[in-house]
């Protein structure tokens, strides 16, 4: 058990709705980074916040946006949904000491019909 | 920005027997996290291994072990005693000491024979 808590496990949803992710991270970690994973492909990396604060865009699209909230969890709000950004969304976090890997959460399993 | 990159998409291995899959990634950076991951049919992100640039030592966890050479900027990571619960993606990950950015390769597809 990493003790990233990701929420939910599936969702289906039709095209142009909008869907949130939810992730709160481990204990103590105040960065949370979100990826993307579609179908027999690498992890994309979307955004990470520290402390609740943006810190670095990966290659996220304009319809998606995300934040962190006070009590360090975070959410990732996808709109307009298209038939392909069905996908498995990780929420990872990590604390500031650099030699700290990345914990990942189980993933959300998104299925956009 | 570093770049990760696993020339091997694919590899196979027979059960019991040791195979090595390859990572080289760049950086102009002197000091650095190396990790490796595993992602089962379960499609859950496993931490395998991981390895400080300024330490020598290969690290070392089981049947996992890795080599570093940090010259040719190469972290290859061994299996030893493969086993059928090895099969899996395997995705080496660079971390930069100053930053909290990671980078991670494309990933090489462990199969694991009877």
């Amino acid at each position: 058990d990493s003790g990233v808590t990701q929420t939910p496990k599936h969702l289906i949803t039709a095209t142009g709705q909008r869907v949130t992710l939810r992730c709160s991270p481990r204990s103590g970690d105040l960065s949370v980074y979100w990826y993307q994973q579609s179908l027999d492909q690498g992890l994309q990396f979307l955004i990470q916040y520290y402390n609740g604060e943006e810190r670095a865009k990966g290659n996220i699209l304009e319809r998606f946006s995300a934040q962190q909230f006070p009590d360090l969890h975070s959410e990732l709000n996808l709109s307009s949904l298209e038939l392909g950004d069905s996908a498995l969304y990780f929420c990872a976090s990590s604390d500031r000491d650099s030699y700290s890997p990345l914990h990942f959460g189980n993933g959300t399993r998104l299925t956009v019909t | 920005a570093q770049t990760v990159t696993q020339s091997q998409p694919e590899m196979s291995v027979q059960e019991a027997e040791t195979v090595t899959l390859s990572c080289t990634y760049d950086t102009s950076e002197s000091d650095y996290y190396l990790f490796w991951y595993k992602q089962p049919p379960s499609r859950q992100m496993i931490l395998v291994i991981r390895q400080e640039a300024y330490k020598q030592q290969n690290a070392t966890e089981n049947r996992f072990s890795v080599n570093f050479q940090k010259a040719a900027k190469s972290f290859s990571l061994k299996i030893s005693d493969s086993q059928l619960g090895d099969a899996a993606m395997y995705f080496c990950a660079y971390r930069s000491r100053t930053g909290n950015q990671f980078y991670f390769g494309t990933g090489t597809s462990l199969t694991v024979i009877p």
